[in-house]
Parts: structure tokens; sequence; C-alpha cells
């Protein structure tokens, strides 16, 4: 089956302190494809990061950093220095090839809170 | 707009009537995608268009949904006869050309609430 767990349903921080939203996914794919999107209170979801499963050097963007570990089937998400508007839920996905479309397979999402 | 635009954004229907829930594409994008997501839940894959041929309805939980988008642009999502359990997020999301494993753009969504 593939499929992705992200076993933190919901995470309160206080601003500045860092964070990690875990990813575990599932796959029978030798090449696969890996995405984290934030959907605030407004709804829309926001495209965050693509991984592919050939490249595991971990991304840095500003105060977000992706760790990938292909030997624990992971792709873990960590906000330093959170901030308020930090706050929505977040979702990793995987790309499932299958019956004629290349469709996004998400997790239950993480809810992150960053309290002042 | 610059982005994928749905509506309406809210829509209450009463048990047993037609839906009819409209997203407007960016410009130009080939791939069209319908996700459906429950409260509390990530999105749920319904269907896939590539231009005005859909190419994958496998993720419709029933034949009461049915999609279209008769002209490779704005497409429309119709649910006949709605249930209580077809209440949740429709969101809409595209892609400029073949949806190759590349992130796919998303609209606000429409949320169903069926009473």
């Amino acid at each position: 089956a593939q499929k992705v767990t992200q076993a933190q349903t919901e995470i309160s921080v206080v601003e500045k302190e860092d964070v990690t939203l875990d990813c575990v996914y599932e796959t029978r794919d030798t090449t696969y494809y890996l995405f984290w999107y934030k959907q605030p209170p407004s709804g829309e979801l926001v495209f965050l990061i693509r991984r592919n499963s050939f490249d595991e050097q971990n991304e840095i963007s500003g105060r977000y950093s992706w760790n990938f570990q292909k030997s624990t089937s992971s792709f873990n998400f960590t906000i330093t220095a959170s901030q308020v508007v930090d706050s929505a839920v977040y979702f990793c996905a995987l790309i499932l090839t299958q019956g004629g479309s290349e469709k996004l397979v998400f997790g239950k999402g993480t809810k992150l809170t960053v309290n002042p | 707009g610059a982005g994928v635009s749905q509506s309406p954004r809210y829509k209450v229907a009463k048990r047993g009537q037609d839906v009819a829930l409209r997203c407007d594409p960016i410009s130009g994008h080939v791939s069209l995608f319908w996700y459906q997501q429950a409260l509390g839940q990530g999105p749920e894959f319904l269907t896939y268009f590539q231009n005005e041929a859909q190419l994958d309805k496998s993720g419709l939980p029933s034949d009461r949904f049915f999609a279209e988008r008769p002209e490779g642009s704005v497409s429309t999502l119709k649910i006949q006869r709605t249930q209580q359990e077809d209440s949740a997020v429709y969101l809409c999301a595209t892609f400029p050309g073949l949806a190759r494993r590349n992130e796919q753009y998303f609209g606000p969504g429409t949320r169903l609430t069926v009473t």
C-alpha cells in the first residue's frame, strides 16, 4: 500500500521555539516524490517543497528545513524560531501513479499552533 | 485572478438536493484534479482531467458524483441526491502541463454542508 502517516495530530508551541513535524511514508515505487503543503485557516493548500527519492540532500529554505531519510522512510519538516504566522495545518504527501494519473496521497495532517 | 478559483466558497444543501461546484483553473493549465477533504482529514483524490478528457475517476465515491470539463478549462463537480456523508471541503488543483510529479496549485475550496 502507498500511504503517508503523520502521527502528530496537534502540536502547540510558544513563539521562537523550534518544532519538527514528522512524516513517515510507505511506497512500492523505487522512484517516488514527496511533498509538504501548508493549509492556513483560509483553506488554500500552499506548496512548500517537493523531494524526489534519488536526492537525499537535506534542504533549507529560510526558517524551514527538511530531513529526508530513505532508510527510515521519513521526510520530517522543521520550523526554526517559529512565528504566529506559522500556525496552520501541515500535510505531507506522496505522488501515487495509478489509474491514469499521478495523484497526491496525503497524510492526515498536523495542526500547528504557535502561541505568542 | 492569478490563482485557481472555486465557487461557491460555501454551500448548504438539504439532503437529497443536487449541487454543482465550479473550478476556474489558472489560464492554460492542462491538468485538473478534484479532491475531497473531510473534517480533520487530509484531502483525498476524486478525479483527474487532462484538458477535456477525464483520465481517472477512480476516487469518485459513488455514481452520484459526476465531473466534467467540456472545453478543457472550467470544471464542474456535480453531486446528485446529496447525503450527509458528502459534507466536506471540495478542493480543485491544477498544473500547467501534464502532472508529472510536480506540485499542484490548489484553489480555496468549496465547503459543502448537507443538512
